[in-house]
């Protein structure tokens, strides 16, 4: 079955770059999702990317997607204390249907 | 605030009782989905809806859960004779056209 794997936890420092890594199993997953969760929130929708892209720009987000190695990662550049938060991959067959999530990368930022 | 609203936020009730939650989608999505989370894991998924018809419903969701979205707009997800380990946070999402979900807030049900 599908299966969506991180890492658990990232510390940056404020200011620098931060780089979220995913990997996937479903080698027919097209659709390739990153959000975000805020503590006691529901999930946002940050950005995503069809599996015939390798990379999709978005102001400071950076999407890098491997598909051969179905490898995916979130880059945010110039990171902030407020870019603090829960950071989920998932994937999808269709535009339509459910979706599969990682369980989250905790990302930290210190000032 | 035209997002999706969850009903209610916060559950406690005690095993064996029934409860029921309440979806509104942001009103175009023709597509919404439910989900459960647990602490320290990612939504699971339970069923979706296109419309008023249940196109897809997981494994994880047992005879005691049943969803329904009687006028493809909202939706409600009920839980009968509640157990223990029903205690997670209930997500609802919906989608129009273009990919991704748009996420409410949330029911967390605690089970006693």
């Amino acid at each position: 079955g599908e299966d969506v794997e991180q890492s658990l936890f990232l510390s940056v420092r404020e200011g620098d770059s931060s780089v979220i890594n995913c990997t996937y199993t479903d080698s027919s997953s097209t659709y390739l999702y990153w959000y975000k969760q805020e503590p006691g929130a529901g999930l946002q929708l940050l950005t995503y990317i069809f599996s015939n892209m390798d990379m999709k720009q978005d102001q400071r987000l950076t999407v890098l997607l491997n598909k051969k190695d179905k490898h995916l990662s979130l880059r945010i550049a110039d990171t902030q204390t407020g870019d603090s938060a829960i950071y989920f991959c998932a994937e999808s067959v269709t535009n339509a249907g459910k979706s599969t999530f990682g369980d989250g990368t905790t990302l930290t930022v210190k000032p | 605030d035209t997002g999706v609203s969850q009903d209610p936020r916060h559950k406690i009730t005690k095993r064996g009782q029934n409860v029921t939650f309440r979806c509104d989608p942001i009103s175009e999505h023709n597509r919404l989905y439910w989900y459960r989370q647990t602490l320290g894991q990612g939504p699971e998924f339970l069923t979706y809806f296109q419309n008023e018809a249940q196109l897809e419903k997981s494994r994880l969701l047992s005879d005691r859960f049943s969803a329904e979205r009687p006028k493809g707009s909202f939706s409600t997800l009920e839980i009968q004779r509640t157990e223990q380990g029903d205690s997670a946070m209930y997500l609802c999402a919906s989608s129009l056209e273009s990919a991704g979900q748009y996420f409410g807030p949330g029911t967390r049900l605690t089970v006693t």
